[in-house]
């Protein structure tokens, strides 16, 4: 998988938007951005993906730069549930573990009331 | 919405033991996989699947085999759990038979092997 990096902690204030970012400089040309997030004893849960356009659902908005090598991800109206780890992905399409998820260390997002 | 689910969330079993983890997905995804995670190790593929009966071997497989009899549950075997195996078991599913990283998680089982 591409490398990324994402700080390892962030707080946010409850109400209030919570921007994660990650850097991903060696993306490649077709690789996409996936954001998942785990809760604490939970399984994962995937949240959003793009690859070079803006991205927004239900749950989230994903931003990728113009030149690709990083992302945010915008939680527009964070609450205590929101509280998690959040994981940037950039899987590696070219090697044989096809369709596997590595998860790096991610962003625990505490959401402080 | 996507439901994945998991026969256990908490199970004790003793070294030896044959151990059985189902899942079942409601969505008639292909693809269906299992995962192990670890403190400090992250998430590892064990095996996964893409259609029934096919089975893929994933990073780690050693110790573990599958199932897969129809499209909607794959389980995967223990057949002498080691306490080693002590573990939080992750199950997911997707969509397509293309390459696509959209995988959607069961609550997981936590497994203590004594």
């Amino acid at each position: 998988d591409a490398k990324t990096t994402q700080p390892t902690s962030m707080d946010c204030a409850e109400g209030r938007a919570a921007n994660l970012p990650c850097n991903h400089s060696t993306i490649s040309g077709n690789e996409y951005v996936y954001w998942y997030r785990q809760i604490h004893s939970q399984g994962p849960q995937y949240i959003i993906h793009g690859l070079k356009n803006n991205e927004t659902n239900e749950m989230a908005s994903l931003i990728i730069t113009e030149d690709r090598k990083s992302s945010t991800l915008i939680l527009p109206h964070a609450t205590l549930r929101d509280t998690a780890v959040y994981y940037c992905i950039v899987p590696d399409y070219h090697t044989g573990s096809a369709r596997q998820l590595t998860f790096g260390s991610g962003t625990q997002l505490t959401v402080l009331p | 919405d996507v439901k994945v689910t998991q026969s256990s969330r908490y199970l004790v079993k003793r070294t030896g033991e044959k151990v059985f983890l189902e899942c079942v997905q409601d969505m008639d995804h292909e693809n269906m996989f299992w995962y192990r995670q670890d403190p400090g190790l992250g998430l590892r593929l064990i095996y996964f699947s893409y259609d029934v009966k096919m089975k893929e071997k994933g990073d780690i497989p050693e110790g573990y085999s599958v199932s897969r009899e129809k499209k909607e549950r794959f389980s995967l075997i223990l057949e002498s759990a080691s306490t080693n195996q002590t573990s939080m078991y992750l199950c997911a599913s997707s969509f397509g038979t293309g390459l696509t990283y959209e995988q959607y998680f069961g609550p997981g089982t936590r497994l203590t092997v004594t």
